[in-house]
């Protein structure tokens, strides 16, 4: 158990529609960080935020938006979702301070888009 | 920017070594990740290695880095049929960003 817990674990969803995935990380961890794990993409990082300010910013959609809380849990949204977003959302955290602390992942949530 | 590249498939019998490789383009790396994916689940990380080694061994894991053509290897020495997965191998940059490669799946053969 990473202890990153990601929630819903699955979501189906029809096109057009918003959908909020959650993710509170590790104990003690500052940094969240949010990937897109599809078939023919591979693992694509979306953004990164540590203790509520966003740091990182990678192939995410202007569609996409994603925010950390003063509880460090981050909350993903997608809107105006197509059938191209369907994959599996990870969320992971670290530290955010020591630069090898790795990324502990949560087990992710799944969205279909139909 | 980063791009980390990985074979996409790679199929070995029990009991034989398994290696799959990496390559990556950063020059800023800072550290290099291999992670385990099995079905189902997320990412574990499995082992690391700082840019200025060249080797790293943890039990039946071998991790070689060659910094000058920016390549990163793992071996796996007595294959397992529970070593079956998807391995990524991830670059660390600046803030701890990890770049991750497509994925190597594993497939262990009885």
């Amino acid at each position: 158990d990473s202890g990153v817990t990601q929630t819903p674990k699955h979501l189906i969803t029809a096109t057009g529609q918003r959908v909020t995935l959650r993710c509170s990380p590790r104990s003690g961890d500052l940094s969240v960080y949010w990937y897109q794990q599809s078939l023919d993409q591979g693992l694509q990082f979306l953004i990164q935020y540590y203790n509520g300010e966003e740091r990182a910013k990678g192939n995410i959609l202007e569609r996409f938006s994603a925010q950390q809380f003063p509880d460090l849990h981050s909350e993903l949204n997608l809107s105006s979702l197509e059938l191209g977003d369907s994959a599996l959302y990870f969320c992971a955290s670290s530290d955010g301070e020591q630069v090898n602390s790795p990324l502990h992942f949560g087990n992710g949530t799944r969205l279909t888009v139909t | 920017g980063e791009d980390v590249e990985q074979s996409l498939f790679l199929s070995v019998r029990e009991g034989d070594s398994s290696v799959i490789n990496c390559t990556y383009t950063d020059s800023s790396s800072t550290y290099l990740y291999w992670y385990k994916q099995e079905p189902g689940a997320g990412l574990q990380l499995l082992t690391y290695i700082f840019s200025n080694m060249d080797m790293k061994q943890d039990q039946r894991l071998t991790v070689l880095l060659n910094k000058k053509d920016k390549h990163l290897s793992l071996r796996i020495a007595d294959t397992q049929t529970g070593d079956s997965a998807i391995y990524f191998c991830g670059d660390a940059g600046g803030y701890q960003k990890v770049t991750f490669g497509i994925g190597t799946k594993l497939q262990v053969i009885p």
